[in-house]
């Protein structure tokens, strides 16, 4: 079985852009999660999603955002970008909401100049 | 609040045994898991504690109580391979989220 993917791995983006990053769960998983990792804020949870609904959301400001497709694809937008949003920007899938067990992606590591 | 503490660092030399403490100020969660994650790579699952007491996986064992609102991850015959960074994470049984510990970096020696 094939695992989390996401694109793009790398980015470079300036402030004040826009960024779209995408996250393709395992087969058969409906639940998608976001997380945001920085050295000094260690990981932190942005949103999940479980068949196109968003049902859990974190303490992140209303520029980050998300969606989940028909397929459990998922996308999360930032918007305005910032220098702080510099991180690696990890998805990870589950069978069902709060399942113990996420699968990790490999992630999307952004850098905001 | 919620919150999850850990040791940010923690050095052993291989072959030892070493124990990762993870403590928490919350109530009203589902269980408590452990996730390893190498330099650069994505987290991976290790152990998951839904009742109080110790579950074991191979070299890795993995301890909740929920009276004394505390856990550990139990690491036996280090190998060099095992130095990561790993992590102690709450599942809230609101909905599932996930809350992290700021995690633990462990070196292992020759």
């Amino acid at each position: 079985k094939a695992g989390v993917t996401q694109t793009p791995r790398y980015l470079i983006k300036t402030r004040g852009q826009q960024v779209t990053l995408s996250c393709s769960p395992i087969s058969g998983h409906r639940s998608v999660s976001w997380y945001q990792q920085t050295p000094g804020q260690g990981l932190q949870f942005l949103f999940e999603y479980f068949s196109e609904t968003q049902r859990n959301k974190g303490n992140f400001p209303g520029r980050f955002s998300g969606r989940q497709f028909s397929n459990s694809r998922s996308e999360m937008n930032v918007s305005t970008l910032e220098l702080g949003d510099s991180a690696l920007y990890l998805c990870a899938s589950s069978f069902d909401v709060g399942w113990e067990t996420q699968y990790f992606g490999p992630g999307t590591r952004l850098l905001v100049l | 609040g919620q919150s999850l503490e850990q040791p940010s660092e923690v050095t052993a030399v291989e072959g030892a045994i070493v124990q990762i403490n993870c403590t928490y100020q919350t109530s009203g969660f589902y269980g408590l898991s452990w996730y390893q994650q190498h330099d650069g790579g994505a987290p991976t699952f290790l152990s998951y504690n839904a009742l109080d007491g110790l579950e074991e996986t191979g070299r890795f064992s993995s301890f909740l109580s929920r009276s004394a609102i505390y856990g550990y991850l139990l690491l036996k015959e280090l190998q060099m391979k095992d130095s990561a960074s790993y992590f102690c994470v709450l599942i809230y049984n609101q909905g599932g989220k996930l809350i992290f510990g700021q995690g633990t970096e462990l070196s292992v020696k020759p």
